[in-house]
């Protein structure tokens, strides 16, 4: 099983439109939680923390689930420079762990 | 706002070569970090660093791979005897502090390309 599994997509919404990202992890003793995005061969950036009191952010929504290991990300009226790759991370001590990425295209 | 920077952008070497890559971090930052993304593949852990000494490393981080903060501000990676299979992203990230939320900023990374 991957440490860190995700949808890899892609998602192709239409501009307004609501989306939804899931992520699995594997180990129980992950610590911190983040999605971070990436556009097309840029560095990530840091979306957000989650939470297990589960976090919103503006459209930005993010979910934790510990005894599940299950994270999510809602986007709602997701906008055209929403376009990225959104990448789950887990940490364990000092250690990072990424997800491949969901892909979501936002169109007109 | 403050950034990581990383030098050069891009880095053309031939097999075999030893090549350095240059990380300033965010200045009041602590704990640094290197990870490799190759190309349409996910980002990898590759070490951390923190008060003058490695705190962990992957199995990616083998012996042809070092790191030092030779001075107060850089931050270096050093891959000996490089492979074609090292041709990759290379990012650079620092953060204040790992125990409380670890949130790492990444430099816009190197773009190596080893022939």
């Amino acid at each position: 099983r991957k440490e860190v599994e995700q949808d890899p997509g892609p998602f192709n919404v239409p501009e307004g439109a609501t989306v939804a990202f899931n992520c699995t992890y594997s180990n129980s003793a992950s610590q911190s939680f983040f999605w971070y995005r990436q556009d097309c061969r840029k560095e990530p950036k840091l979306l957000m923390s989650v939470y297990s009191s589960g976090n919103e952010d503006g459209r930005f929504t993010a979910q934790l689930n510990r005894a599940s290991q299950y994270i999510s990300l809602l986007i709602r009226d997701s906008k055209l420079s929403d376009s990225a790759t959104y990448l789950c991370v887990v940490r364990i001590n000092n250690d990072m762990r990424f997800g491949a990425g969901t892909r979501l295209t936002v169109k007109p | 706002e403050p950034e990581v920077t990383q030098t050069p952008s891009h880095q053309v070497t031939q097999m075999g070569q030893e090549v350095i890559l240059r990380c300033v971090p965010i200045s009041n930052h602590l704990y640094f970090y290197w990870y490799r993304q190759i190309l349409g593949q996910k980002v990898e852990f590759l070490v951390s660093f923190y008060n003058n000494e490695i705190s962990e490393k992957s199995e990616i981080f083998d012996d042809q791979f070092s790191v030092e903060r030779p001075d107060g501000s850089n931050f270096t990676l050093k891959i000996r005897s490089t492979k074609l299979e090292d041709s990759a992203m290379y990012f650079c990230a620092s953060s204040r502090d790992p125990l409380a939320k670890n949130i790492q900023y990444f430099g816009a990374g190197t773009r190596l390309s080893v022939l």
